[in-house]
């Protein structure tokens, strides 16, 4: 059980568009999912805390225009990265929590990632 | 404010134990955690503990939390080629709270 997934697991698209990935709960239902960044050889970044049915919380330094989130059902949460540029490439996490039933173990469940190379 | 370390490299031979350690700063904490990366995928939960606990164990790992020093450590015994990854340990405050992760351990495992 808690298995995240995320989709695309890879994506190239070219300087100035928009790429939107997903991240799904499969087995559980999660009112707040995170999305992290990864540089090379570095540890996660926390970019926002998505909420469902309400607006994302995102963490200082972290452009709410650029990396746009919405939350709309207990199981899907979608990061559109919005007129992406080089600097944009990286790695992008999410993770899940398990709210029902609430544990205070406060466990996230990770997706495999997504490879966002930006041309 | 919250800052955890790790030491940043490990290389253990094939059947050896591995001993990965993690300081955190915020006695705040109310659950520590580990995770397991694979080279380009996600973060794997291996095992946590709550911070009233001094050690947890399950099969191959053993958790040490010296709340004192503020210290965490994750033993593999008979470390195994397939453990070869990196390691992350976080922190958190409790339910409701994000997690804090340090920098990472890469373990490498030579047979």
């Amino acid at each position: 059980g808690a298995v995240v997934s995320q989709h695309p697991s890879w994506v190239i698209c070219k300087s100035g568009t928009s790429v939107k990935i997903e991240c799904r709960s499969l087995d559980f239902q999660a009112t707040t999912m995170f999305w992290y960044r990864q540089f090379p050889k570095q540890s996660l970044m926390l970019m926002a805390t998505s909420n469902e049915g309400s607006k994302a919380t995102y963490e200082q330094g972290v452009e709410k225009d650029k990396f746009l989130i919405n939350h709309a059902s207990l199981t899907l949460s979608t990061l559109t990265v919005t007129s992406a540029h080089p600097e944009d490439s990286s790695f992008y996490i999410c993770s899940a929590r398990n709210q029902i039933p609430a544990r205070v173990e406060n466990i996230q469940y990770f997706g495999a990632g997504t490879r966002l190379s930006v041309l | 404010g919250e800052d955890v370390e790790q030491s940043l490299f490990l290389s253990v031979r094939e059947g050896d134990s591995s001993v990965i350690n993690c300081t955190y700063t915020d006695s705040s904490s109310t659950y520590l955690y580990w995770y397991k990366q694979e080279p380009g995928a996600g973060l794997q939960l291996l095992t946590y503990i709550f911070s009233n606990m001094d050690m947890k164990q399950d099969q191959r790992l053993t958790v040490l939390l010296n709340k004192k020093d503020k210290h965490l450590s994750l033993r593999i015994a008979d470390t195994q080629t397939g453990d070869s990854a990196i390691y992350f340990c976080a922190e958190s405050m409790g339910y409701g709270n994000k997690l804090v992760f340090g920098a990472g351990t890469i373990l490498r495992v030579k047979s």
